[in-house]
């Protein structure tokens, strides 16, 4: 069924870098994606989000693009801190509200 | 107030208890969901409430059973869970189910322990 995916599970960045965490989703009529940063024993909080009209969308230190053509989805995170370290996930609208999650990428930023 | 609020924040249950989650917002949203997490997996849908009626149930089993019973509170009542049942319990919130905006809000999860 449709799904959406991530390409890696992990991802380990050094402090100041820049971090690239990538997404893939299968459904072409998708119209809304959010980007959401889970802590352990936290819920999911809300990072960026962005509609299917735009291909970019900047937040502080984030940074969301959209590439309809091939189905993909990324987050830029620049001059990564320690407070990143976290689960990140990307979600893709459904109807009804349905939120559908890719897997996740662990973030782990090294001081 | 921007918080979804979800009580307890932990709760461990025999297999033959009752029990509630409760969740709460104060955002004048009128749509919420419960989404069910197992450990290093994201978060699946549960159910979805749409001015206070249920809109979704993903195929839910009966023995969780959820309520609205007003605009800003959210239940999810437990009957003879499964130790496989346990999982992070998810509430979250949004202005409506469609179109979906900004404001799709979780709030901090109940750990559930089956034993």
């Amino acid at each position: 069924g449709e799904s959406v995916g991530l390409h890696l599970p992990t991802l380990s960045v050094q402090e100041g870098d820049n971090s690239i965490i990538n997404c893939a989703y299968s459904n072409s009529a998708s119209d809304y994606f959010i980007w959401y940063k889970q802590e352990s024993g936290k819920g999911p909080q809300f990072i960026i989000d962005i509609r299917s009209n735009m291909d970019k969308r900047q937040g502080q230190r984030v940074t969301v693009l959209l590439n309809k053509t091939v189905k993909h989805l990324s987050l830029q995170i620049a001059a990564t801190q320690p407070g990143d370290s976290a689960v990140y996930f990307c979600a893709e609208n459904q109807e009804g509200g349905k939120l559908i999650f890719g897997q996740g990428t662990e973030l782990s930023v090294k001081p | 107030d921007t918080e979804v609020t979800q009580t307890p924040k932990h709760l461990v249950m025999g297999m033959t208890n009752k029990k509630s989650l409760k969740c709460e917002q104060h955002m004048g949203h009128r749509a919420m969901y419960w989404y069910k997490q197992k450990a290093k997996k994201p978060p699946e849908l549960m159910f979805v409430y749409s001015y206070e009626k249920l809109s979704i149930n993903e195929s839910v089993p009966s023995r969780f059973s959820p309520e609205c019973p007003n605009s800003s509170l959210l239940n999810l009542h437990l009957h003879a869970l499964q130790p496989e049942d346990s999982a992070l319990y998810l509430c979250a919130s949004s202005p409506q189910t469609a179109p979906l905006n900004y404001g799709y809000t979780f709030g901090s999860g109940t750990r559930l322990t089956v034993v």
